[in-house]
């Protein structure tokens, strides 16, 4: 069946560093969401990409999504406290969820 | 607007017994999903209603069934509970299947 990993599990990072999470799925996406979950909350929906090769911007987030539609990454630039959470992708209709990325950020 | 409901917040069953979980929409969906997520994992597609009628599924037994109901609030039903049923369990609507997903607050399932 579909599997879509995410990489990496955990990243500490300071604040004002920048961070990435990659997500990798066996087969071709028709498409990807991202996902913020709060800890003790609930998954609170970012962005949707569709198109091959799709590079989309949410102020200090940026998302991609490759060229064969079987990848996707999200890039915070400079960090604060409040971008703490998992971030999850999702693919194709949001039925398979990756593992997460949780992020801790140290002020 | 009230976004996604979802009732009761927590519950605690013991092994063997019944459960009802019970979601209402976001104004204007029609779509809702539910999803199983244990501690420390990303959630667990189960299935989706639309019209009422389950539309997909993902790779849970029998025991977990569900309904849409006209108003197209959802029920989550787990019968024959096992310890490894204890989780939160998330429903999400949607203006269609294809579109952004509002989660609810979850219920948190305990099995003893």
């Amino acid at each position: 069946g579909q599997q879509v990993m995410q990489i990496p599990q955990y990243q500490h990072v300071q604040e004002g560093e920048d961070f990435t999470t990659y997500c990798n799925s066996s087969t071709t996406l028709s498409n990807i969401q991202w996902y913020k979950q709060r800890p003790g909350g609930h998954p609170v929906f970012l962005i949707q990409l569709v198109k091959s090769g799709e590079v989309k911007k949410q102020k200090r987030l940026t998302f991609q999504f490759g060229e064969a539609k079987k990848n996707s990454s999200l890039h915070i630039t400079a960090t604060q406290t409040t971008d703490v959470g998992t971030y999850f992708c999702a693919g194709s209709g949001k039925f398979y969820f990756g593992s997460g990325t949780k992020l801790n950020v140290k002020p | 607007d009230a976004g996604v409901t979802q009732s009761p917040t927590h519950l605690i069953k013991t092994r063997g017994q019944q459960v009802t979980l019970r979601c209402s929409p976001k104004s204007g969906h029609d779509t809702v999903s539910w999803y199983q997520q244990a501690l420390g994992q990303g959630p667990q597609f189960i299935f989706q209603y639309y019209e009422e009628e389950e539309r997909q599924r993902g790779n849970f037994p029998d025991r977990f069934s569900g309904h849409q109901f006209p108003n197209y609030s959802s029920e989550l039903n787990v019968n024959a509970l096992l310890l490894g049923d204890s989780a939160l369990y998330l429903c999400a609507s949607s203006a269609g299947s294809l579109y952004e997903q509002y989660f609810g607050p979850g219920t948190r399932l305990t099995v003893t």
